[in-house]
């Protein structure tokens, strides 16, 4: 399967800043990565997806100005939460695709982010 | 949209017992159902997953069938030994697109 890396594993910031969270396929192109939510026990929520070189389709109730994703290369997308609120406290995991025709989507460790 | 429902939500199974997890989903167009693993604090892993032209798969002590008449598909997990305890989604999809996710199932392994 793919590997998939992200940065940072673990964030605290005070609530009004902003965050950026990165997501990389460290040994195959991703022409499609998806950014998930998943709280405390519950299940993994899709909130947007990231293709290469265009702009990501957010999932309805998803805000794109407060959650920027720039996936600008095939190796590399990127998750901004802007002007943070503890209510985005969360686990925000990654995932990739690598090709049309293949299925599977791989995962990220996530990201552990706690908005004091 | 696709609506995936997964039971039991909690599975204790005595160490060298099989563990059986459930899922039914909505979307007749669905064709792929993988299944993940996921470990406290850590992203899900892929662990086996199926298209809707096939019935079953299986690798080594895990196992997928599906019916796509009744719209559901199970996990089979045989000799289960304590490294196997985790959290466990399986998830439905068009194509391995949107990944439509079941509520999760704690599976506990008691040595």
């Amino acid at each position: 399967g793919a590997v998939v890396s992200q940065h940072p594993s673990w964030v605290i910031c005070k609530s009004g800043t902003s965050v950026k969270i990165e997501c990389r396929s460290l040994d195959f192109q991703a022409t499609t990565m998806f950014w998930y939510r998943q709280f405390p026990k519950q299940s993994l929520m899709l909130m947007a997806t990231s293709n290469e070189g265009s702009k990501a389709t957010y999932e309805q109730g998803v805000e794109k100005d407060k959650f920027l994703i720039n996936h600008a290369s095939l190796t590399l997308s990127t998750l901004t939460v802007t002007s943070a609120h503890p209510e985005d406290s969360s686990f925000y995991i990654c995932s990739l695709k690598a090709a049309s025709g293949n299925y599977e989507q791989y995962f990220g460790p996530g990201t552990r982010l706690t908005v004091t | 949209g696709e609506n995936v429902e997964q039971h039991p939500s909690t599975l204790s199974v005595q160490e060298g017992d099989s563990a059986v997890i459930k899922c039914t989903y909505s979307d007749s167009a669905s064709n792929y159902f993988p299944w993940y693993k996921q470990e406290l604090g850590k992203g899900p892993q892929l662990i086996i997953d199926i298209r809707s032209n096939v019935g079953e798969k299986k690798d080594q002590r895990i196992a997928v069938t599906l019916n796509k008449t009744a719209k559901h598909f199970s996990l089979h997990i045989t000799e289960t030994q304590p490294e196997d305890s985790a959290v466990y989604f399986c998830a439905a999809s068009l194509t391995g697109n949107q990944f439509y996710f079941g509520t999760g199932t704690s599976l506990t392994v008691i040595p």
